[in-house]
């Protein structure tokens, strides 16, 4: 079956703007998990959606946000962009979401650079 | 709060040779815990996971983790190395968020084996 699709692959921004990243879950897996990847943080939690529904949010300002589609598709925004915020993001999808971390599958990921 | 440790940035064996990446952790309650792989500009590929029962779980690529309760610890191993196993290693723990569960991961032990 498919894996998680994350696009675009790369993506170059000038501070300031907004960029909106785009992830494709499993079939049938119904939760999306967005994660940022940076050298100094290491990978952290971003937010995560079930059912169309944030159930998760982690320590990100309000710049960075989400959405989840009917069809489980999954997108995040970061608007008003800093060169801080350039880091691969990485999204991945779970049928629901649980505990058993296990079930989640991950995208290769966007790498994003603000210039 | 739930936390893991990866004590080494970076782990050198030649191959052939056993491997261990070291991972100890920090939860309240029962831990459920995971390691994940990671190669250059993809995402992160799930390797095993421990939930409950024997402390030695075995996973992909012939890798395998010992679970210790009593040293915190989650040590991920391999008989014997290979020069394709060089990657980037994330020891792993789920934490309750709001309404579900998110991974907290480690800051990634750099694993190189050399011909």
């Amino acid at each position: 079956k498919a894996g998680v699709t994350q696009t675009p692959r790369y993506l170059i921004k000038t501070r300031g703007q907004q960029v909106t990243l785009s992830c494709s879950p499993i079939s049938g897996h119904r939760s999306v998990s967005w994660y940022q990847q940076t050298p100094g943080q290491g990978l952290q939690f971003l937010f995560e959606y079930f059912s169309e529904t944030q159930r998760n949010k982690g320590n990100f300002p309000g710049r960075f946000s989400g959405r989840q589609f009917s069809n489980s598709r999954s997108e995040m925004n970061v608007s008003t962009l800093e060169l801080g915020d350039s880091a691969l993001y990485l999204c991945a999808s779970s049928t629901t979401g649980g505990r058993s971390g296990g079930g989640y599958t991950f995208g290769s990921g966007t790498r994003l650079t603000v210039v | 709060a739930q936390s893991v440790a990866q004590p080494e940035d970076q782990v050198n064996v030649a191959e052939g040779n056993p491997l261990t990446v070291k991972c100890t952790y920090s939860v309240s309650g029962n831990p459920y815990l995971f390691w994940y792989v990671q190669y250059p500009n993809r995402g992160l590929q799930f390797l095993l996971k421990y939930i409950t029962g024997d402390n030695l779980v075995k996973g992909s690529y012939g890798f395998e983790a010992e679970f210790n309760k009593s040293q915190t610890s989650f040590h991920l191993k391999k008989p014997s190395a290979l020069v394709s196993d060089s990657a980037l290693y994330f020891c792993a723990v789920t934490s309750k968020g709001d309404s579900s569960y998110k991974l907290i991961f480690g800051s990634g032990t750099r694993l190189l084996v050399r011909p």
